[in-house]
């Protein structure tokens, strides 16, 4: 059964510029979320999408944004990049159980490291 | 939002000792999840804990929902190599900051 698959692995930005990351969930898990993880900040919450519908949002500005298409696959964007974006962004798919519930058990892709210079 | 307090932030260990971490939330939990993050990976779920009291072991891991329902402990015995990683707790679209565990062989 084949992993969470998130591309690009690695992707260097400058500031003002945008990014499209892409992540596929495991066959089956019909919820994807996003992180973003930095050293300082840890794992934050990013989005949760179900059913092509954005069911939760973290504490992000509107820069960050996100969908998922009817096959689950998810897309997040960043506009206008800030030095401060500079980060691992986790995409993680799971069968759900309820939505926003800490029951939800999450497998993770490997990330896509994003540097912006 | 909600936070969740990890502690300690990093331990350095020799191998074969055993190591506690514990996580609490300014919110009442049904459910606790312990990950861990191996260099160059995502998190992976190493246990998961759905009633408060609850005691649950994975190999050398044990971890505990506590009573409250505001609290979690992560025990593992007998430490190895491999053990070295970024051990997180998680709740309800939450995770804490994690415990970055070296091992000393």
């Amino acid at each position: 059964k084949a992993g969470v698959t998130q591309t690009p692995r690695y992707l260097i930005k400058t500031r003002g510029q945008q990014v499209t990351l892409s992540c596929s969930p495991i066959s089956g898990h019909r919820s994807v979320s996003w992180y973003q993880q930095t050293p300082g900040q840890g794992l934050q919450f990013l989005f949760e999408y179900f059913s092509e519908t954005q069911r939760n949002k973290g504490n992000f500005p509107g820069r960050f944004s996100g969908r998922q298409f009817s096959n689950s696959r998810s897309e997040m964007n960043v506009s206008t990049l800030e030095l401060g974006d500079s980060a691992l962004y986790l995409c993680a798919s799971s069968v759900v159980v309820a939505l926003g519930s800490g029951a939800n058990v999450l497998t993770f892709g490997a990330g896509s490291r994003l540097t912006v210079l | 939002g909600q936070q969740l307090n990890q502690s300690p932030q990093s331990m350095f260990i020799q191998e074969g000792e055993d190591v506690s971490m514990n996580c609490t939330s300014s919110s009442i939990f049904n459910t606790w999840l312990w990950y861990k993050q191996d260099p160059g990976e995502g998190p992976v779920l190493l246990i998961a804990l759905y009633k408060a009291g609850e005691l649950t072991s994975n190999g050398r891991l044990t971890a505990q929902f506590g009573i409250t329902r505001k609290d979690s402990f992560l025990n593992i015995s007998a430490s190895i190599p491999s053990d070295v990683g970024i051990y997180f707790c998680a709740g309800p679209l939450v995770f804490g900051k994690g415990t970055r565990l070296s091992v000393i062989a």
